[in-house]
């Protein structure tokens, strides 16, 4: 089966950066995704990332470690709309995505 | 709006009736997804369609849950007699063959009394 860990809870400053780190146990890997999803709403795709390496876009970027079964999210000049959860979702060769239960960033002025 | 689109957006039903929701992809999307999301969980996966063809799903799916692609285009998930731990939001996403990026619906918010 598969195992997605994130935190649950994140708080950092407007204008700051903040990490979020994704750690994974899965058999079949093709890939890990991270998505935003504020509240009440669907979740709205920021990053897929396939091969090791940061992938880099705009405020956003994200890396992987297919070795250690890691990801990072990167989020820079924080601000304050970036309140949301942030959802890491492993997708495997059979087409299925598993999704962590997400890490909910607050940003504060 | 050429977005992923799901009807109704919300369902409030009484224990034990049949519901069933539709969800139309993105046209050019070969790709369909069904997922269930509860309070402060990520999405779990339900099912998934390469055209009309179902090519994965999760055990839920061997019982009260059924979903269909008939045509490959539009698709329908049912809940037979429905149970109050069903009471979630529905999301549907869909993603072209040649990468596997999902981009997902608004949902389908279900409440079971």
């Amino acid at each position: 089966g598969q195992n997605i860990d994130q935190p649950t809870e994140m708080t950092a400053t407007e204008g700051a950066i903040v990490q979020i780190n994704c750690t994974y146990q899965t058999s079949g890997f093709n890939g890990l995704f991270w998505y935003q999803q504020h509240a009440g709403e669907a979740p709205t795709f920021l990053s897929y990332n396939v091969l090791d390496g940061l992938e880099e876009k705009g405020r956003f970027s994200s890396f992987l470690s297919r070795s250690k079964g890691y990801s990072y999210l990167l989020l820079k000049e924080l601000q304050m709309k970036d309140s949301a959860s942030y959802l890491c979702a492993v997708l495997t060769n059979a087409g299925k995505s598993t999704f962590g239960d997400g890490t909910t960033l607050t940003v504060k002025p | 709006d050429t977005g992923v689109s799901q009807n109704p957006r919300h369902k409030i039903t009484k224990r034990g009736q049949n519901v069933t929701f539709r969800c139309d992809p993105i046209s050019e999307h070969n790709r369909l997804y069904w997922y269930r999301q509860t309070l402060g969980q990520g999405p779990e996966f339900l099912t998934y369609f390469q055209n009309e063809a179902q090519l994965e799903k999760s055990r839920l799916l061997s019982d009260r849950f059924s979903a269909e692609r008939p045509k490959g285009s539009f698709s329908t998930l049912e809940i037979q007699r429905t149970e109050q731990g069903d009471s979630a939001m529905y999301l549907c996403a869909s993603g072209p063959d040649r990468t596997d990026t999902q981009y997902f619906g608004p949902g389908t918010r279900l409440t079971v009394l």
